[in-house]
């Protein structure tokens, strides 16, 4: 059973591009988490999902950035327009659909805008 | 808000040496508390969790104790190994949610 997949690794774009970050969660896992770790920070919530569903993005901020889990493939997380402050690390984590379960997380991708 | 608080890096061990990487949180509630471990290259991987107050959590030869009188979830270890050189992180999260509040990280060296 493969692990939670994130793609890619290491993601470099210039400052008003498109970044699209994908995460294939752990088969079974109905459930997908976005992270973000700045520089010298914690890992901090954005936006949990479910399949088709948006169930909380209380931690997105309010433009520019989006998410889907679309029924058939990935999850996406996308930031239009990058700026250089949203370089960071972003981890997904994947759970099965049951409560009080261990999230599995991957590897996260690096974006580095330039 | 709930938080974590984790003392700062990096740690630097000679190996058999006793580890504690200190953690405490503000919580309303009664959250579950959890140490994840982060591998370089890797991604982060639950190390050891406590759901309740002085419950202790354990693994690969990890300690941590859920003290509620003190906010606390130290993270001990008796004997440490170049192989547990990584980044610790301390988080929790309330009982009945999803999210996880992570603490900023520490990162630990141990050598030969």
């Amino acid at each position: 059973n493969a692990g939670v997949m994130q793609n890619p690794r290491h993601l470099v774009r210039r400052r008003g591009q498109e970044a699209r970050l994908r995460c294939s969660p752990m088969k079974g896992h109905s459930h997908v988490y976005w992270y973000r770790q700045l520089p010298e920070e914690g890992l901090k919530f954005m936006v949990y999902l479910q399949k088709e569903n948006i169930i909380d993005e209380s931690g997105m901020p309010k433009e520019r950035f989006s998410a889907e889990f679309p029924k058939e493939g990935p999850s996406i997380l996308r930031i239009q327009q990058v700026v250089r402050g949203d370089s960071a690390a972003y981890f997904c984590a994947s759970s099965p659909p049951s409560e009080n379960t261990e999230a599995f997380f991957g590897q996260g991708t690096r974006l580095t805008v330039v | 808000g709930d938080s974590v608080t984790q003392m700062e890096g990096p740690v630097t061990l000679s190996e058999e040496a006793f580890l504690t990487i200190n953690c405490t949180y503000t919580a309303t509630g009664y959250p579950s508390l959890f140490w994840y471990v982060q591998y370089p290259g890797e991604g982060l991987q639950l190390l050891l969790k406590a759901t309740k107050a002085d419950d202790k959590g354990s693994n690969k030869g990890f300690e941590a104790t859920y003290r509620k009188e003190t906010t606390s979830f130290h993270l001990e270890k008796g004997s440490v190994q170049v192989s547990d050189s990584a980044v610790y992180f301390c988080a929790l999260s309330d009982v009945s949610s999803y999210k996880l509040i992570f603490g900023s990280g520490t990162r630990l060296l141990v050598r030969p």
